[in-house]
C-alpha cells in the first residue's frame, strides 16, 4: 500500500521567503509527527498530531514555525521569513495511534536549503 | 531536553563480522524505546519497539535488548552484511506524544 509521502522532495528558497511543506500520511494513521535533522545533528521532534490536533507545539523552534492538519489527513509545515539556520530534511512520520507500541512510519523527507 | 546518547558514532567492519551497539538515557519512567534503521536516500524503517524492562525483541539476524533500570538498550547483528550499512536510530517516548531521538550508529560493513 501506498507508505508516507512529502512534497516537495527538495527546495531552495531565499532567505526571507516563506515555505511550506506537506505531508500525506498513511490513510487511517491518527497520529502524525514532524521532525527535522540538521547537518551533522540528529533527528529533532517539531510537532505531534493527534487527529488534527496538536497537543504540544513546545517543540517548534520559533514562531516562525507553523503546521496544521486537515482531519486525520494532509498536514502542512509553514515556515516564515526563512533563515539559513532553517535548512536541514524535514521528515514527516505518521502511526497508527499515537502511543507506545505502535512503529511510526517516515516519509522520504524534505529537504530545504536557504540560501 | 533528554539526552539520548548512542554509541559508538561510527562503526565500520568486515562482512561477516557480528557487532553491536548501545543506546543510553536517563534511567526514569518513559513508555516506550524505538529502534530505526535509516539507508542513505530512503525513509527510515522500524525495528523494533521496546516497552518492559527485560524486553527482548530479534528479527532475522538483529536482536535487541532493554535494561529501563540502567538506562540502556543494545542492538546486535550477527553476521553482518553489506546490505546492513545504514545509520541505526534510536528514541524514547517520554511522554505521551514526543520522542527524543539520539544522533545514531552509522554502520558500514565492507565486503
Amino acid at each position: 500500500g501506498a507508505g508516507v509521502s512529502q512534497s516537495p522532495s527538495n527546495k531552495v528558497t531565499e532567505k526571507g521567503k516563506d515555505v511550506e511543506l506537506r505531508c500525506d500520511p498513511i490513510s487511517g494513521h491518527t497520529a502524525l509527527y514532524w521532525y527535522r535533522q540538521r547537518l551533522g545533528q540528529g533527528l529533532e521532534f517539531l510537532i505531534y498530531f493527534q487527529g488534527n490536533s496538536a497537543p504540544d507545539k513546545s517543540g517548534l523552534p520559533s514562531d516562525r514555525f507553523s503546521a496544521e492538519r486537515t482531519g486525520e489527513s494532509v498536514s502542512t509545515l509553514t515556515i516564515q521569513r526563512t533563515q539559513q539556520e532553517d535548512s536541514a530534511v524535514y521528515l514527516c512520520a505518521s502511526s497508527l495511534v499515537g502511543g507506545t507500541t505502535y512503529e511510526q512510519y517516515f516519509g522520504p523527507g524534505t529537504r530545504l536549503t536557504v540560501t | 531536553i533528554l539526552n539520548v546518547e548512542q554509541s559508538p558514532q561510527s562503526l565500520h567492519v568486515q562482512e561477516g563480522d557480528s557487532t553491536n551497539f548501545t543506546c543510553s538515557f536517563p534511567s526514569s519512567n518513559f513508555y516506550a524505546l524505538h529502534w530505526y534503521r535509516w539507508e542513505t536516500a530512503k525513509s527510515p524503517e522500524a525495528l523494533f519497539v521496546m516497552t518492559l524492562n527485560g524486553d527482548e525483541k530479534k528479527k532475522g539476524r538483529i536482536s535487541a535488548t532493554l535494561n529501563t533500570k540502567e538506562g540502556y538498550s543494545y542492538l546486535y547483528i550477527k553476521g553482518s552484511q553489506p546490505e546492513d550499512s545504514a545509520t541505526y536510530l534510536c528514541a524514547l517516548l517520554y511522554n505521551f506524544n514526543k520522542f527524543y531521538f539520539g544522533s545514531g550508529t552509522k554502520l558500514n560493513v565492507k565486503p
